[in-house]
């Protein structure tokens, strides 16, 4: 089984700011086959990145997705007051697993 | 629109079972493979059970493996999670996904259904 290392746990920044969200994968994901969803509390979580660097539809270009092997990086450019969040890498090469996610806090 | 709605939760004995079920409409349901995601009340989302568009092949995470069971009827769109000898780790909210494969793009879920499984 793939098991994924988010970091970090929490991040705290402000709207404006750059957020930088890392994925680390125990083995290689094939092909890339790695997902970024953001979940709000009550709410199902949403895709936002395939393929690690596609963008899924709908979802602004201020996200962004980067990486291949075994790490893998989420970018949000400008952070927006809705994009305060939890956010959870997905690996769907192999099986399917979750990473622990990162909880994105405004500062 | 996309809808996949879960039902069938609630709170059960220890050791006890339960069946959820999930009714799909808006998308070509015996087209794609279906998951069990769940996540326990403050925790990440852990994927539980996975079932090939014509129920050909099933796949279980090894902590529900033996114990939880999912299929399908495609003439009524509807995923089933058959869960037996439940224990107090399975308490979760239950997630009906269509996820995110190879080669196909798309990705819904529903709304959840809260599994509570205590004395």
């Amino acid at each position: 089984e793939i098991v994924l290392t988010q970091s970090p746990g929490t991040l705290s920044l402000s709207p404006g700011e750059r957020a930088t969200l890392s994925c680390r994968a125990s083995q290689s994901v094939s092909s890339s086959y790695l997902a970024w969803y953001q979940q709000k509390p009550g709410q199902a979580p949403r895709l936002l990145i395939y393929g690690a660097s596609s963008r899924a539809t709908g979802i602004p270009d201020r996200f962004s997705g980067s990486g291949s092997g075994t790490d893998f990086t989420l970018t949000i450019s400008r952070l927006e007051p809705e994009d305060f969040a939890v956010y959870y890498c997905q690996q769907y090469g192999s099986s399917r697993t979750f990473g622990q996610g990162t909880r994105l806090e405004i500062k | 629109q996309v809808q996949l709605v879960e039902s069938g939760g609630g709170v059960v004995q220890p050791g006890g079972s339960l069946r959820l079920s999930c009714a799909a409409s808006g998308f070509t349901f015996s087209s794609y493979g279906m998951h069990w995601v769940r996540q326990a009340p403050g925790k990440g989302l852990e994927w539980v059970a996975f079932i090939r568009y014509d129920g050909s092949n099933k796949y279980y995470a090894d902590s529900v493996k033996g114990r939880f069971t999912i299929s399908r009827d495609n003439s009524k769109n509807t995923l089933y999670l058959q869960m037996n000898s439940l224990r107090a780790e399975d308490t979760a909210v239950y997630y009906c996904a269509k996820l995110i494969a190879v080669a196909q793009t798309v990705d819904y879920w529903g709304q959840g259904t809260l599994v509570t499984v205590s004395s």
